[in-house]
């Protein structure tokens, strides 16, 4: 199976910084990789798909980028409700996959 | 607006049997693919099973597979999960999700019903 590494774990940072947050893949899933979010007790949202598509309602302050092996979230300037798990997430090969996730919490 | 219920959660013993449900609406339910997700007590996502639009294609993660079985009945809008030989590793909250085919993205998920395997 493909398996997918998030860095850093944990990112601490405060509201209206740059969150940069990293996905690896051990082979290549190609754009077949998408990002979700998901607060406390709370079901997981959609924020990118195909590595780089915003998914609908998702504010321009997210994007996605990379391929092959390696992707990043970006959250331009973080906002209060922001701060939640972030899981990746590859539909390239059977078993699908997501990465343990990155806990981006307000310093 | 689509709209998944899980139900058929429950606490039961190692070995024993449950079956999960997901109730959809909102949208035309036989045109997508369905996946189940689970989620251990404060742990990750893990992809479970998939199951085309029709039924013909099912995909299994490793864990489960021979030991969980995906069907649909798309008469009822209903997607199920008989999970047999239940392991305490089994438990979690197992949400069920949406997409436009078996390796589309997940754009839908419902709340989840937790299942507890202990004896």
């Amino acid at each position: 199976e493909i398996v997918l590494t998030q860095s850093p774990v944990t990112l601490s940072l405060s509201p209206g910084e740059r969150a940069t947050l990293s996905c690896r893949a051990r082979e290549s899933v190609t754009t077949y990789l998408d990002w979700y979010q998901q607060k406390p007790g709370q079901t997981p949202r959609l924020l990118i798909y195909d590595a780089s598509h915003r998914a609908t309602g998702i504010p321009a302050r997210f994007s996605g980028s990379g391929s092959g092996t390696d992707f990043t979230l970006t959250i331009s300037s973080l906002e209060p409700e922001d701060f939640a798990v972030y899981y990746c997430q590859q539909r390239s090969n059977w078993p699908l996959t997501f990465g343990g996730g990155t806990k981006v919490e307000i310093k | 607006q689509a709209h998944l219920v899980e139900s058929g959660g429950g606490v039961v013993q190692p070995g024993r049997s449950l079956r999960l449900s997901c109730a959809a609406s909102g949208f035309t339910f036989s045109n997508y693919a369905m996946h189940w997700v689970r989620q251990a007590p404060g742990k990750g996502l893990e992809w479970v099973a998939v199951i085309s639009y029709d039924g013909s294609d099912k995909y299994y993660a490793d864990s489960v597979k021979g030991r969980f079985t995906i069907s649909r009945d798309n008469s009822k809008n209903t997607l199920s999960l008989q999970m047999n030989s239940l392991r305490p590793d089994d438990t979690g909250v197992y949400y069920c999700a949406r997409a436009e085919a078996v390796r589309a993205v997940l754009v839908s998920w419902g709340q989840g019903t937790p299942v507890t395997v202990s004896s």
